[in-house]
């Protein structure tokens, strides 16, 4: 399994874009990213999943450069109620292994 | 759908008490996970399920806990005796592709 790393923690003032990176050095070629976010007291929820380039919805954005070594979760012009933890997850959709590793995630505080 | 079910929300236990914590995955969902998170370990998977057969319970801490799948709308998580390293908030999820998570259980045992 793809092994992540992210920054435990990371400030903004709210309004600004904020860019969350991941890496996963040995990510595997059927490998899938995907960000989830967990708000204090509830369980996480997904975000974003991408494979290669920029997916982009109505929450964020995701980028994820040629070599898919690493990937950018972009938060555009950030509020309050986006205070979480951010987790990155590297695997194959689908399948139970992809599943295994949250980590401890980033947690993001927004300040007013 | 409402979403993955559990229950209950909440649970204060005196150790060596049994505790089970219940689970209904969203309908057509093939898979369910069973997670603990504490602020130390953060979020760990216990064990999951693939159509009702566990898969993996590696991450399961010790006898003392036991999950069962009987069919594919019902989890069951049980710890037997309960101890007080066990409080945490234990939550479901199911998945077809992207976990949904339910809101989770407090456990407290003191």
């Amino acid at each position: 399994l793809a092994k992540t790393t992210q920054p435990i923690s990371m400030d903004s003032y709210e309004g600004q874009e904020v860019n969350i990176t991941c890496s996963h050095n040995n990510i595997a070629t059927n490998d899938y990213i995907t960000w989830y976010q967990q708000f204090p007291s509830q369980g996480p929820r997904f975000i974003i999943q991408g494979y290669k380039t920029k997916v982009t919805n109505e929450v964020a954005s995701l980028f994820i450069p040629a070599d898919r070594k690493s990937s950018t979760l972009s938060l555009p012009r950030v509020s309050l109620s986006d205070t979480a933890v951010y987790y990155c997850l590297v695997g194959v959709p689908g399948a139970g292994s992809y599943q295994l590793t949250f980590g401890k995630g980033t947690k993001l505080s927004v300040i007013p | 759908d409402a979403g993955v079910i559990q229950s209950p929300r909440h649970e204060v236990t005196e150790m060596g008490q049994e505790v089970t914590l219940r689970c209904k995955p969203i309908s057509g969902h093939d898979y369910l996970f069973w997670y603990r998170q504490t602020m130390m370990r953060g979020l760990e998977l216990l064990i999951y399920f693939n159509n009702n057969v566990p898969i993996d319970d590696s991450g399961m801490p010790e006898d003392r806990f036991s999950a069962k799948m009987p069919n594919a709308s019902f989890s069951t998580l049980k710890i037997q005796p309960s101890e007080p390293r066990d409080s945490a908030v234990y939550f479901c999820a199911s998945s077809l592709g992207e976990l949904f998570f339910g809101e989770g259980s407090r456990l407290t045992v003191l």
